[in-house]
């Protein structure tokens, strides 16, 4: 019965350096979403999976960017060489079928100095 | 190019009063429409889905949705300071994979 979790909750981390985002979807819900939201901004749509695979990777800012998803279950967000930009809350939502509604974790504060 | 408009507000209304939310999307074939309320500092949560044309009501919300105009609306009654937030609206766009497009979402204030 938990909801979507999401680790670290914050992140500090220096300019050039990598960072992973964890997201540990609702149990049985196939569907999988990352959305980035810089401050006083809407969300912008990264990547979505259903199952293990992601048939939308068109959102994806930079090659610095990549996620994966295994067993159908949590997924990674890595953010290479990271840059002062890349500073935001990072947001997964899961949901049971795609056309359904989404449920969103608590997201992660990523700070890039 | 897939769009979710939204009036970004601020909005304000007195306490007790109706609160008109608008959102209008730009792919007629949508099918899956959402309402989400997001806190300063929280994560988005969901208020309302909506997916036939007409009105749907849930305790003092209602979302309207008119495909043929591809509009979708929320309705807060007798809203309350606790109501005071921004309001998301999301759209399924059909013919992109499932892919939910989000507005940048209207900023609410109740006065009490």
């Amino acid at each position: 019965g938990a909801g979507v979790s999401q680790s670290p909750s914050n992140k500090v981390t220096e300019k050039g350096k990598d960072v992973e985002l964890r997201c540990d979807p609702i149990s049985g819900h196939t569907a999988l979403y990352w959305y980035r939201q810089s401050l006083g901004q809407g969300l912008e749509f990264l990547i979505y999976f259903q199952g293990n695979s992601a048939p939308d990777k068109s959102g994806l800012p930079s090659d610095r960017f990549s996620a994966e998803r295994t067993g159908g279950s949590v997924s990674t967000l890595t953010i290479q060489r990271t840059q002062q930009e890349d500073s935001a809350v990072y947001l997964c939502a899961s949901s049971r079928d795609p056309q359904e509604t989404q449920y969103f974790g608590p997201g992660t504060r990523l700070l890039v100095l | 190019q897939k769009e979710v408009e939204q009036n970004s507000g601020p909005l304000s209304v007195p306490e007790g009063a109706i609160a008109s939310l608008n959102c209008t999307y730009s792919d007629r074939g949508s099918q899956s429409f959402f309402w989400y309320r997001q806190y300063s500092g929280k994560s988005p949560e969901l208020i309302m889905s909506i997916y036939s044309n007409g009105d749907k009501e849930d305790g003092r919300f209602t979302a309207q949705l008119n495909k043929a105009s591809q509009y979708v609306s929320l309705l807060i009654r007798d809203s309350q300071p606790s109501d005071s937030a921004t309001y998301l609206c999301a759209v399924n766009f059909f013919n992109t994979g499932n892919q939910f497009y989000f507005g940048t979402g209207t900023s609410l204030t109740v006065i009490p």
